[in-house]
């Protein structure tokens, strides 16, 4: 299976600030990634596909880049209703495989 | 829109069968792939498998031999099944659409999962 290292775990940052968060593949996985957030409660919100493509209905506040083994995530303006814990997936391979997991809280 | 909803038994026992149902509504179940995805609770995500709708499926191998996953589409359902069930099965266990382009592994539609716990 290929393995997704998220990191950093969990982050806590201000409104307004810019946030990064890492996902490194165990294997080249070229651009077979994807981003969701997740709401305390609710199920996983799909944001990004093929590492930087915004879903439709996305804010334009998400992005993403990388390919291969690094992956990065970034909310370029934080705001408080992005709460919630980050996950990346990878889709080169079945068994389709998630990141850990990024829970961004609000300092 | 589209709508996922999952449905079971909330509580089983140790060996049990877990038997969940996912309905369809608000959109077609043909030309999709639909996967169960579970998160142990403060965990994260794993994929347990998929089923087209045309029946065909895939499974994680960490559980190939303890899941189905099957599809009705006149009923517009989805059902996982998991044999002898452990405490380790305990979880969120929530349906999910696959995106249509079949390029891309993504999941665009997720129910609002189910909770499952085994306990003696």
């Amino acid at each position: 299976d290929i393995q997704l290292t998220q990191s950093p775990s969990s982050l806590s940052a201000s409104v307004g600030d810019r946030v990064t968060i890492t996902c490194q593949a165990s294997q080249d996985i070229s651009t077979f990634l994807n981003w969701y957030q997740q709401k305390p409660g609710k199920a996983p919100k799909f944001l990004i596909y093929d590492a930087s493509n915004l879903e439709t209905g996305v804010p334009s506040r998400f992005s993403g880049s990388g390919s291969g083994t690094d992956f990065t995530f970034t909310i370029s303006s934080l705001q408080p209703e992005d709460i919630g814990t980050y996950f990346c997936q990878q889709y080169d391979g079945l068994p389709f495989t998630f990141g850990g997991g990024t829970k961004v809280e609000i300092k | 829109q589209v709508q996922l909803q999952e449905s079971g038994p909330g509580l089983l026992k140790p060996s049990e069968t877990l038997s969940l149902t996912c309905t369809v509504s608000g959109g077609s179940i043909s030309g999709f792939y639909w996967s169960w995805i579970r998160q142990p609770p403060g965990k994260g995500l794993e994929w347990i498998g998929y089923v087209h709708y045309s029946g065909s499926t895939n499974y994680n191998p960490s559980l190939r031999s303890r899941v189905t996953i099957s599809v009705d589409t006149s009923k517009k359902r989805l059902s996982l099944k998991l044999n002898s069930v452990t405490a380790a099965d305990t979880a969120l266990y929530y349906c999910a659409r696959r995106v249509v382009d079949t390029d891309i592994g993504a999941f665009d539609i997720w129910g609002q999962g189910t909770k499952v716990a085994v306990s003696s």
